[in-house]
């Protein structure tokens, strides 16, 4: 079955430190990518998506992700993180043809030290 | 993008009782789609509801359960039925307005059934 993996369950960094959160997909044809935030007691925000062309995608918030189909991976970057970005980040996939069935990973929690 | 609503964001029921949640868009949209977050879990879909048409149910969801209903191209509602604590979640609506595979999500629900 088509899934997406987020080895990370707990990341605690510092704030003003990088950022990097993985994310694995497996394979398809024609996935397209997506990082979603989670703040606590909200609901989900689209970060970023890749769906073709350049592999490096700029999103909200400062936010990156680096598409590598050689390694179906799709990790979400920060160079100096805010207090303000702690909270759950999920990646999900879709792939082409199946409009709607967005597959989640299991989330990734970002705790930010003062 | 598309702003969406949902009632009510929280509520406790009583087992064997039944929570009908809305969700309200502030655009025509085709495509709305339902999921479940169990704690400490992902995203897991219920069912695409498009207007005019039957929902659609994934794998492990029945209609008996989730009733879905969507009367027209901006609302819909999800029917959680015979509460067990089991189905104590955050139910989320989304919406692809386009429809160009992204998908926007409503502020949840969270359910507690004691």
């Amino acid at each position: 079955a088509q899934s997406v993996t987020q080895p990370d369950i707990h990341i605690t960094v510092s704030e003003g430190a990088s950022l990097e959160l993985r994310c694995n997909y497996s394979y398809g044809a024609t996935p397209y990518l997506f990082w979603y935030v989670q703040s606590p007691g909200q609901g989900l925000q689209l970060l970023l998506k890749y769906f073709s062309g350049d592999t490096l995608v700029q999103g909200i918030k400062g936010f990156e992700a680096e598409f590598k189909r050689s390694q179906s991976s799709f990790n979400l970057r920060k160079p100096s993180v805010h207090w303000s970005d702690a909270a759950e980040y999920f990646c999900a996939v879709v792939y082409g043809g199946s409009q709607g069935n967005l597959i989640f990973g299991k989330g990734t929690k970002l705790s930010v030290k003062p | 993008s598309a702003v969406i609503s949902q009632k009510p964001s929280r509520d406790i029921c009583q087992r064997g009782t039944s929570l009908t949640i809305q969700c309200q868009v502030d655009s025509q949209v085709t495509m709305m789609f339902w999921y479940r977050q169990q704690p400490g879990q992902s995203l897991t879909l219920i069912a695409t509801a498009n207007q005019g048409s039957e929902a659609t149910y994934e794998s492990g969801f029945v209609i008996d359960k989730f009733p879905i209903s969507r009367p027209n191209l901006t609302f819909s509602t999800l029917t959680v039925s015979n509460l067990s604590p089991e189905d104590s979640s955050i139910y989320l609506c989304s919406v692809d307005p386009y429809p160009t595979i992204e998908q926007y999500f409503g502020p949840g629900t969270r359910l507690t059934v004691t």
